[in-house]
């Protein structure tokens, strides 16, 4: 079966600071990726996504960027963070048309 | 970008009671999906609809997709504190690519037991 794992679960960092979230998926190959964000009030948003390995597509444009360094591994970075990049980050796989399969996301808290 | 409007956004309601939470758009969509979601935790998918006045149950929970794929609705029947949770709807977001989704706000719903 398919699992897909995010670290940290929760961060605290400093305004200005660097950001690097990780996600892996177990069980599939070559899947779609995905990162959302998710801030009290505003839903979930789609910040990025990726087909493959070093393809990455920007839904928003933000101070944060991500990579696809591997078929299974999904990261979000951030060179400098800002107070509003706080929120709940989560990250997802396409099961099928249509249909994703969310992580159990990180908590980042920039002060 | 279509956009999802749930309602109503906060809802209590007491052990054993039924209700009712709403997903509409002025867009069409080829499917729907609804999830649950808990605190500090991601969502789960609960189900996908994809025909027009189709009708899908899960439990108490009830599904329905409108006939013009405008709009979809979730039904709770004798509802338990275990249903409490962050329900969100999902569509296809047609002005995306990669299969994104596009979601709704969400309808945060209490069982007080």
């Amino acid at each position: 079966s398919q699992t897909i794992h995010q670290w940290p679960a929760t961060l605290v960092q400093p305004v200005g600071s660097p950001l690097s979230l990780e996600c892996t998926v177990e069980g599939t190959s070559n899947p779609n990726l995905y990162w959302y964000r998710q801030a009290a009030g505003r839903g979930l948003q789609l910040l990025f996504y990726s087909v493959g390995i070093g393809q990455i597509s920007s839904e928003v444009p933000q101070n944060l960027s991500a990579s696809r360094p591997q078929d299974r591994q999904f990261i979000l970075s951030s060179k400098k963070l800002l107070l509003s990049d706080s929120g709940f980050y989560l990250c997802a796989w396409t099961g099928g048309p249509e249909t994703q399969y969310f992580g159990p996301g990180t908590r980042l808290l920039v002060l | 970008t279509q956009l999802l409007e749930q309602s109503p956004q906060f809802l209590s309601i007491q052990e054993g009671e039924n209700l009712t939470v709403y997903c509409n758009s002025s867009s069409v969509f080829s499917s729907l999906q609804w999830y649950r979601q808990e605190p500090g935790e991601g969502p789960v998918l609960l189900v996908t609809v994809v025909t027009g006045g189709e009708v899908k149950k899960l439990k108490r929970l009830t599904f329905q997709f409108g006939d013009a794929r405008k709009d979809s609705s979730l039904h709770i029947t004798a509802a338990q504190p275990g249903d409490t949770g962050l329900y969100l709807c999902a569509g296809p977001d047609s002005g995306g690519g990669a299969d994104g989704l596009t979601f709704g706000k969400g309808t945060h719903l209490i069982i007080q037991p």
